[in-house]
């Protein structure tokens, strides 16, 4: 069992770009969740993916969005970064969309220059 | 809404002493609780997990936490700590609604455990 993979690992892009970051859950996982996590900081939720569609939301501008595809696999698209988006993107898996245990995945460390 | 507060931001502890890592929580609702370690440069593994029932969990690599209700708090303890035990612990929580939910973190403790 591969468990939840990301890519990349990590990322440098310059302020203004755009960032796609990828997530491929856990096997027999349909619910994707995304997380940033800043230096010294907790994770952070930003949404949660459910049968292909946004079902709970953070606290974040629309700049960041997300795709679930049909096999369950998750894309999180960030617009107009910012230095502040420099963090570790954490990709968290779980079966249904009650969260009795989520997977987490090693994450993406974008960086942001 | 629903918070956590991790009152210490780091516990530095002698190997083979026992350690207690804090959590308090704030939720208007029924909650889910959580514990989760995280190593250098890695990924969130969870430690343990309260969902309902006796509240005293016990959780991987010799871990354990008590659920109070009336002090809405979610300790974390350990009777003995290894070198090995080094890294940041997460305290979450998430009160399920509506069938879809987040979970919150606290800001972390970091666990440095001297030789």
């Amino acid at each position: 069992d591969a468990g939840v993979t990301q890519s990349p690992t990590h990322l440098i892009k310059t302020r203004g770009q755009q960032v796609t970051l990828r997530c491929s859950p856990k096997s027999g996982h349909d619910t994707v969740s995304w997380y940033q996590q800043a230096l010294g900081q907790g994770p952070q939720f930003i949404f949660q993916y459910y049968e292909e569609e946004e079902r709970q939301r953070g606290n974040f501008p629309d700049r960041f969005s997300g795709h679930q595809f049909p096999n369950y696999s998750s894309e999180l698209n960030v617009n107009a970064l910012l230095l502040g988006d420099s963090a570790l993107y954490l990709c968290a898996s779980s079966i249904g969309a009650v969260n009795t245990e989520a997977f987490f995945g090693q994450g993406t460390r974008l960086t942001v220059v | 809404a629903q918070s956590v507060t991790q009152l210490d931001s780091q516990v530095p502890v002698f190997e083979e002493a026992p350690v207690e890592l804090r959590c308090n929580y704030s939720s208007s609702v029924s909650v889910y609780l959580f514990w989760y370690v995280q190593y250098p440069n890695q990924g969130l593994q969870l430690l343990l997990k309260y969902l309902s029932g006796s509240t005293l969990v016990k959780g991987i690599n010799g871990f354990e936490a008590e659920f109070n209700k009336s002090q809405t708090s979610f300790h974390l303890r350990k009777p003995s700590v290894h070198i090995s035990d080094t890294a940041e612990y997460f305290c979450a929580v998430t009160a399920p609604s509506g069938g879809y939910q987040k979970v919150t973190f606290g800001t972390g403790t970091k666990l440095q455990v001297i030789p």
